[in-house]
């Protein structure tokens, strides 16, 4: 089945510190990938997408790039600030007739980062 | 615009009761979806709806578990019997379409004695 692997937290990181979040997923077909956020105290919001093999998604200085090769789907960012801490979680829509729009999420990552 | 509204934000129940769970998709969405968010399990998907199509509900967990969205607007997700594992977040999203961007709601928490 569809799965979604991500690096185990909690992250810590100083302000202007380079991010990387692992990503790697398990899917039939094409998935389209995603990086959604979660602020403390708000709900899930969609950070960034991409939805076919070498696309590149970004917002808000944070990228990552679909690898079908490695299956991986990293996200970065070069300076984190600290409105950045927030729960980061990586997802796949596998598609697919009915299937569109099931997300599959992994664990979760935990970033904290301090002035 | 107002956004995906679920109520209640917080909901404490002893085993054995039913609750209710009320979500408020964006005005115009088609699709809406909900999830739970567990220590245990993470985030998993529970039930679909399209328009008018028969629900998607290949992830919801047990018979105890139902859902249902009434003039392709509000949906309520309902649990029957309530056990301790059923304590978690309950999310719901909504998209304007399938396959489009879900936006989230911020949650039910249900803790189950």
């Amino acid at each position: 089945g569809n799965s979604v692997t991500q690096m185990e937290g909690p992250v810590t990181l100083s302000e202007e510190a380079f991010l990387t979040i692992n990503c790697t997923y398990t899917a039939t077909g094409y998935p389209s990938l995603f990086w959604y956020v979660q602020y403390p105290g708000e709900g899930l919001q969609l950070l960034l997408k991409a939805t076919k093999a070498d696309d590149k998604g970004s917002n808000k200085g944070f990228e990552a790039t679909y690898r079908k090769e490695t299956t991986s789907f990293h996200l970065e960012k070069g300076s984190v600030q600290v409105s950045d801490s927030a729960v980061y979680f990586c997802a796949l829509d596998r598609g697919g007739g009915t299937s569109y729009g099931k997300l599959t999420f992994g664990q979760g990552t935990i970033l904290t980062v301090h002035p | 615009g107002a956004g995906v509204s679920q109520s209640p934000s917080n909901k404490v129940t002893e085993k054995g009761k039913d609750v209710e769970l009320r979500c408020d998709p964006i005005s115009g969405h088609t699709a809406l979806y909900w999830y739970r968010q567990s220590l245990g399990q993470g985030l998993e998907f529970l039930i679909y709806f399209q328009g008018n199509s028969a629900p998607d509900k290949s992830g919801l967990p047990s018979d105890r578990f139902s859902a249902e969205r009434t003039g392709g607007s509000v949906s309520t997700l309902t649990i029957q019997r309530t056990q301790q594992e059923d304590s978690a977040v309950y999310l719901c999203a909504s998209s304007w379409a399938q396959r489009e961007t879900q936006y989230f709601g911020p949650g039910t928490r249900l803790l189950v004695l």
